[in-house]
């Protein structure tokens, strides 16, 4: 079966950081896209950031970028999300998924159980 | 930059059909895609691509998309079928993925 499990979340302070880890099985993890996708409690999702099959491409939302950085290991099939200078309003339940891309859209297909992060002095 | 809108709320007896709209100017020349997630759980993907299921994806969900509206049907509403649904899109002007507001359905 296909699984993505996400690790690394916890409280943190205001201005400081933290890295989230989403480890994958169960598929060839070199051969597709991931996002990371969050939501902060009683809101929507919120989409975060993708990183292509080799690490070619990575995008961001203007909401993280300059302050978060995506990357991933293909031979450990897991991708790590580097979270600095964290603020109250980053506080959120961030999932990764499966990013299934075509030249003309994207979907997630599947997606990890999310791990919780709290900011707050 | 897309703005994907759907009503907040919806309520629907047991047995009835529910229909979640999806508003954006030209959304019909898009690929839409639609995520339930039930209380305390992950998304899940209902339907891709206008409307295409997953395996293991009831028939009763469904969905179209037109002009400036997609929708996603579910028929024969059930108590399980209660959850939170977000449609998606991607955006080609920025390669960003863009979630829609999203809808609280009700079961009566």
């Amino acid at each position: 079966q296909i699984h993505l499990v996400e690790s690394g979340g916890g409280l943190v302070k205001p201005g400081g950081s933290l890295r989230l880890s989403c480890a994958a099985s169960g598929f060839p993890f070199s051969d597709y896209y991931v996002s990371w996708i969050r939501q902060a409690p009683g809101k929507g999702l919120e989409w975060l950031s993708y990183i292509s099959r080799t690490s070619t491409t990575i995008k961001y939302a203007d909401s993280v970028k300059g302050r978060f950085t995506v990357s991933r290991d293909n031979a450990k099939k897991s991708v790590s999300l580097q979270m600095n200078s964290l603020r109250v309003e980053d506080t959120a339940i961030y999932y990764c998924a499966r990013d299934i891309w075509t030249d003309e859209t994207n979907y997630f297909d599947y997606w990890g159980q999310g791990t919780l992060v709290t900011v707050s002095s | 930059s897309y703005v994907l809108t759907q009503p907040p709320s919806l309520s629907v007896a047991p047995g009835q059909t529910a229909k979640i709209s999806c508003g954006e100017n030209n959304i019909g020349t898009q690929s839409v895609h639609w995520y339930q997630q039930r209380p305390g759980q992950a998304p899940v993907l209902v339907v891709y691509d206008d409307r295409h299921r997953p395996p293991g994806i009831s028939e009763r969900f469904s969905g179209s998309n037109s002009g400036n509206t997609a929708t996603l049907t579910i028929r024969g509403v059930e108590a399980g079928d209660e959850a939170d649904y977000y449609c998606q899109v991607w955006d080609s002007s920025t390669d960003q993925r863009v979630f829609g507001t999203g809808t609280q359905v009700t079961v009566l």
